[in-house]
């Protein structure tokens, strides 16, 4: 079983929000983990969306706006990348990572609809 | 503005080997953990190396454990990775991706471009 698992796409409409998922391997708490999200739409190189560990511990990227947001389902062992008021630029390849065992792991990546 | 621009990419046969050469600017490159990230023609990231800011921890993927070797330059702002025995596996689009702080495992944010390697007889 892989370390990050994404669902492969989403599609959500203009204006409203989509919750991509980030689920963690059985046996590794998302509770202890930063998860930093990046965002590649086709063609570019990734960008730095965010990181978020705890309400407490987290960091929106430069430039980056406050539509994107992050949180954790402890029941699901997931982290959760929120993007709400959805725009037609969000369409786009969307990454978690994290830190685990001195590697660094990427989720497959989920591609994200806006229509 | 911090600028992360790659080279050294190219077409190379299975077997032999490249050096890959990251330039970096607009950010105190000394301060830094660096990172190589690669992405398969139409797959999703995969992650090569990393290194901390004074080349005092080193890690790597098992893929490219043993074939591959990350070094840093900070006198002249430089990133390199060091691929041999290249297999056909290692074809991709290779990132420089500049850490979030001075230690890999604070995570990464600046990507660059990319140079592509292609490994094919």
């Amino acid at each position: 079983q892989a370390v990050l698992t994404q669902p492969a796409s989403l599609s959500a409409s203009p204006g409203a929000s989509a919750s991509l998922t980030c689920t963690l391997r059985r046996g590794i708490n998302v509770g202890t983990y930063k998860i930093f999200w990046y965002q590649q739409k086709p063609g570019s190189p990734p960008q730095f969306l965010l990181r978020y560990k705890a309400d407490s511990d987290k960091q929106l990227g430069s430039g980056v706006p406050s539509r994107f947001s992050g949180s954790k389902d402890a029941s699901a062992n997931a982290g959760i990348l929120l993007i709400s008021g959805l725009q037609s630029e969000d369409e786009a390849d969307y990454y978690c990572m994290i830190w685990h065992s001195s590697a660094v792991v990427f989720g497959g990546g989920t591609k994200l609809t806006v229509l | 503005e911090v600028q992360l621009v790659e080279s050294g990419g190219g077409l190379v046969q299975p077997g032999r080997s490249l050096r890959l050469s990251c330039a970096a600017s607009g950010f105190k490159f000394e301060d830094y953990a660096m990172n190589w990230v690669r992405q398969g023609p139409g797959k999703g990231l995969e992650w090569v190396s990393s290194i901390n800011w004074n080349s005092g921890n080193i890690v790597y993927a098992d893929s490219v454990e043993g074939r591959f070797t990350i070094s840093r330059d900070n006198a002249e702002n430089s990133l390199y990775l060091q691929m041999n025995s290249l297999r056909a596996e290692d074809m991709a689009l290779y990132y420089c991706v500049k850490g979030v702080g001075g230690e890999y495992y604070h995570g990464m944010d600046v990507w660059g471009q990319g140079t592509t390697v292609t490994v094919s007889s």
